[in-house]
């Protein structure tokens, strides 16, 4: 099966702690690509990162880290020091092939609220 | 270079009427997928158009149906609208079909 689970429903937290937003993934496919995707209030969906399942280097942007195990099939993000503009819903998806269809599969969202 | 664009970015429609929406690729995109969001869940896929032909549909019904244009364009269309419409229609695009898919600010649709 392919499936995304994001675990945590809402997280909130006061600004200048650190975030760490679950990500367990579940695919048959041997190559992959894993998301994170930022939502504000706007809608729209930014972009935050894109991983290869062949690499598995832990990335770092700024704040931003994400620690990926293809031993647990998971895909953690952490925010260092958060802000109040981080406030979102966060969404890690995976793409593959699922009902006959290349596709992004969705976790159900983590929503992010950072406390001044 | 210019991101996805997509339009109106709010629409109110009765239930029963026909919706279009519209979507402009990243410069260099030929692959466009379809999303419905509604209100606290991901994203669904309805299908993606890769060189103008659709290559791929989620479950939705056959009312939804769609176009993607020699520039790489796409529409949404929506035909006998039901309230559960309502949602918020996200376009993405990414250069081939596995490629980094970039998504427009969506299209807030709400059937009354």
């Amino acid at each position: 099966a392919q499936k995304v689970t994001q675990a945590q429903t809402e997280i909130s937290v006061v600004e200048k702690e650190d975030v760490t937003l679950d990500c367990v993934y579940e695919t048959r496919d041997t190559t992959y690509y894993l998301f994170w995707y930022k939502q504000p209030p706007s809608g729209e969906l930014v972009f935050l990162i894109r991983r290869n399942s062949f690499d598995e280097q832990n990335e770092i942007s700024g704040r931003y880290s994400w620690n990926f195990q293809k031993s647990t099939s998971s895909f953690n993000f952490t925010i260092t020091a958060s802000q109040v503009v981080d406030s979102a819903v966060y969404f890690c998806a995976l793409s593959g092939f699922m009902d006959s269809n290349y596709q992004l599969i969705w976790g159900a969202g983590t929503k992010l609220i950072i406390k001044p | 270079e210019t991101g996805v664009t997509q339009s109106p970015t709010h629409l109110i429609k009765t239930r029963g009427q026909q919706v279009t929406l519209r979507c402009s690729s990243q410069s260099g995109h030929n692959t466009v997928s379809w999303y419905q969001q509604a209100l606290g869940q991901g994203p669904q896929f309805i299908f993606q158009y890769y060189r103008e032909e659709e290559n791929g549909r989620g479950n939705f019904p056959p009312r939804f149906s769609g176009l993607q244009f020699p520039n790489y364009s796409s529409e949404l269309n929506v035909n006998a609208l039901e309230l559960d419409d309502s949602a918020l229609y996200l376009c993405a695009s990414s250069p081939y079909r596995q490629g980094l898919i970039r998504f427009g600010q969506g299209t807030r649709l709400t059937v009354v």
